[in-house]
């Protein structure tokens, strides 16, 4: 079964300072998704950025961007510029590719950001 | 114009109570799920339908019902419940796949069910 590990359960940023949230996965899968989910204090999940393993490239969205080493299944988050606003918990999810039971989301168990002003 | 929303948003009954959930998304998706994050803000699967059939049944007790009368809506019932119940529970959609490079088959989540068994 794929697992995902979120290894710092808290981290901390000051405003307009880069922080990057680590995340590492277990799979025997050459082809699957990953994904960063943001849940702020309203409980919201929102989708901050996904990945396709079979992409070298790096995903970015805006101040978000992905370090994506499949080799090493590494999957880390970098958000440049932090803002207020980015305070959350920050989860990483991984999907399989294929359907049926495969559209299931697999989440780590997620990272607390704070941004200090 | 709410993605996906979920009725009731919080929800406080007692123990060996019956409720329901409902969850409606206008995305056009044919596939949808329901999470339960517990009181450490774990994530799991619970259900899902692919064009109102189940094909996702994890391992959760069978007082939880799912049921979609069709693709845009995925009710969750919960029999008898427990005091270990309480937890905030999640409707999402995606399509179930989307186009190489360019994504389509992302998870869209509504805003939760807080659901809290006394």
């Amino acid at each position: 079964a794929q697992t995902v590990t979120q290894s710092q359960p808290e981290m901390s940023v000051q405003e307009a300072e880069t922080v990057t949230l680590s995340c590492t996965y277990d799979t025997s899968e050459s082809d699957y998704y990953l994904f960063w989910y943001k849940q702020p204090p309203s409980r919201q999940m929102i989708l901050v950025i996904r990945q396709e393993a079979y992409k070298q490239q790096n995903a970015t969205e805006n101040r978000f961007s992905v370090n994506f080493q499949k080799a090493a299944k590494s999957f880390s988050l970098k958000i440049s510029d932090s803002q207020l606003g980015d305070a959350a918990m920050y989860f990483c999810a991984y999907r399989r590719l294929g359907g049926g039971s495969n559209y299931k989301l697999t989440f780590g168990k997620g990272t607390l950001l704070t941004v200090n002003p | 114009d709410t993605a996906v929303s979920q009725t009731p948003k919080y929800l406080v009954t007692q123990m060996g109570n019956d409720k329901s959930i409902k969850c409606e998304q206008n995305l056009g998706h044919d596939t949808m799920y329901w999470y339960k994050q517990d009181s450490k803000k774990f994530l799991k699967i619970m259900f899902s339908y692919n064009n109102k059939e189940l094909i996702i049944n994890e391992t959760v007790p069978n007082r939880f019902s799912p049921k979609s009368p069709d693709k845009a809506h995925l009710n969750l019932h919960i029999n008898s419940l427990e005091l270990g119940d309480s937890a905030v529970y999640f409707c999402a959609s995606s399509h179930p796949w989307g186009v190489a490079g360019a994504g389509g088959y992302e998870q869209y989540f509504g805003p939760g069910t807080r659901l809290t068994v006394t």
